[in-house]
């Protein structure tokens, strides 16, 4: 069956410093993945996505994300985090049937220290 | 932002009462969905929608039903609300064209006391 895994719940870096959050599903084929985030009280918003090509795809607000076949991994980084920066961030894949259905990790809530 | 509103955004509700939460979107895409989430969980799908009266279950469908009678209009029904549906509730929107993300609403907050 189709899962995300994210083994962090909660991660804690100093402001300024380097971020990388893990993701790992298992799929059969050729997956569509994504990284929401969501700050207290929102709803989720999209960082980036990747479904073909480049295996490492540029987000918004200085994201990025690394695909991996080889170890079904698609963690996200930033090399600088900001203050701002602290949420809960989700990590997805896509079920390619006709429901188009996210299939979503458990999430890491990112804490920033000043 | 996409242009999805939920309503309401918060509810507090007995158990046994019908509930029924809204989902309009400005967008005018084919594909709706309604999930909740729970802390340790991330979001589970409850039911989604592939077009005007097209629904299909998701994952944790028991004691929910859905409507969509327009393509802008997407709600979920608890007929008799328990405890264990006291969560945050999500409705997200898809385009039909390949690649493209849900994006999802701010969420209704639901307490069932």
């Amino acid at each position: 069956a189709q899962s995300v895994t994210q083994p962090d719940i909660h991660i804690t870096v100093s402001e300024g410093a380097s971020l990388e959050l893990r993701c790992n599903y298992s799929y059969g084929a050729t997956p569509y993945l994504f990284w929401y985030v969501q700050s207290p009280g929102q709803g989720l918003q999209l960082l980036l996505k990747y479904f073909s090509g480049d295996t490492l795809v540029q987000g918004i607000k200085g994201f990025e994300a690394e695909f991996k076949r080889s170890q079904s991994s698609f963690n996200l980084r930033k090399p600088s985090v900001h203050w701002s920066d602290a949420a809960e961030y989700f990590c997805a894949v896509v079920l390619m049937d006709s429901s188009y259905k996210l299939i979503f990790g458990s999430g890491t809530r990112l804490l920033v220290r000043p | 932002d996409a242009g999805i509103t939920q309503s309401p955004r918060h509810k507090v509700t007995e158990t046994g009462t019908p509930v029924t939460l809204r989902c309009h979107q400005t967008e005018n895409h084919r594909y709706m969905y309604w999930y909740r989430q729970d802390p340790g969980h991330g979001l589970r799908l409850i039911h989604y929608s592939y077009g005007v009266k097209d629904t299909d279950k998701g994952e944790v469908s028991d004691g929910y039903s859905v409507s969509r009678s327009k393509t802008e209009d997407f709600l979920l029904t608890l007929e008799s609300a328990t405890s264990s549906q006291t969560s945050v509730y999500f409705c997200a929107i898809r385009a039909d064209r390949d690649g493209q993300p849900q994006h999802f609403g701010d969420g209704t907050r639901l307490s069932i006391l």
